[in-house]
């Protein structure tokens, strides 16, 4: 079935340092779903990309969908201690029905004075 | 406002005995889901439902059931909990028949099978 990888498991870095979390899928996907979840919450959308290659931000927040639509990443500039907690992609294949989305492993973001 | 609940928010129970996980949706969303969430492992689906009376699996469907028999409600029921379903589930609904549109999760169950 499926597969969603994500690269790191763990990132500390200090306050104003970059992070960038990798998403990887075994199969093509339609569209790639990023997810944010603070420590001790739920799971929150932050955006949805669809189009080969396409790049968003949001506002520090920069998300990419891969050429090939199988992998995407998440790049935050200038870490705030608000942005601590996990980042999950979360992906539709094409094949299947596309009925269900399949997430990562997530990526556990801590951030330190 | 527009929420997805879950009950209880925390369960803890022995192995064999029957449990029910409430999961209701006040945004009239089509598409709903359940998920465990393991340290490692991410979120993995465990059913989903496309509509009322429309469900199927999902990566790890065993050792639960669920049933849409109307639209907001979508219940997560494990007739005989073992150790192994210790988790931290999640139910999710979207507001259009599928999984490509923003997921709204409700706050969280965690179950403890002893």
């Amino acid at each position: 079935g499926q597969q969603v990888m994500q690269i790191p498991q763990y990132q500390h870095v200090q306050e104003g340092e970059d992070f960038t979390t990798y998403c990887n899928s075994s199969t093509t996907l339609s569209n790639i779903q990023w997810y944010k979840q603070r420590p001790g919450g739920h799971p929150v959308f932050l955006i949805q990309l669809v189009k080969s290659g396409e790049v968003k931000k949001q506002k520090r927040l920069t998300f990419q969908f891969g050429e090939a639509k199988k992998n995407s990443s998440l790049h935050i500039t200038a870490t705030q201690t608000t942005d601590v907690g996990t980042y999950f992609c979360a992906g539709v294949g094409v094949t299947g029905g596309g009925n269900k989305l399949t997430f990562g492993t997530g990526t556990q973001l801590k951030v330190e004075l | 406002e527009a929420q997805v609940t879950q009950n209880p928010r925390y369960l803890i129970t022995v192995t064999g005995k029957k449990l029910t996980v409430t999961c209701s949706q006040n945004m009239n969303h089509e598409y709903m889901s359940w998920y465990r969430q393991d340290p490692g492992l991410g979120l993995r689906q465990i059913y989903y439902s496309m509509n009322v009376e429309v469900t199927d699996k999902g990566d790890v469907p065993e050792g639960y059931k669920v049933s849409r028999k109307e639209k907001r409600n979508f219940p997560l029921i494990l007739e005989s909990p073992s150790p192994n379903q210790t988790s931290l589930y999640f139910c999710a609904s979207s507001l259009f028949g599928g999984p490509s549109y923003e997921q709204y999760f409700g706050p969280g169950t965690r179950l403890t099978v002893t």
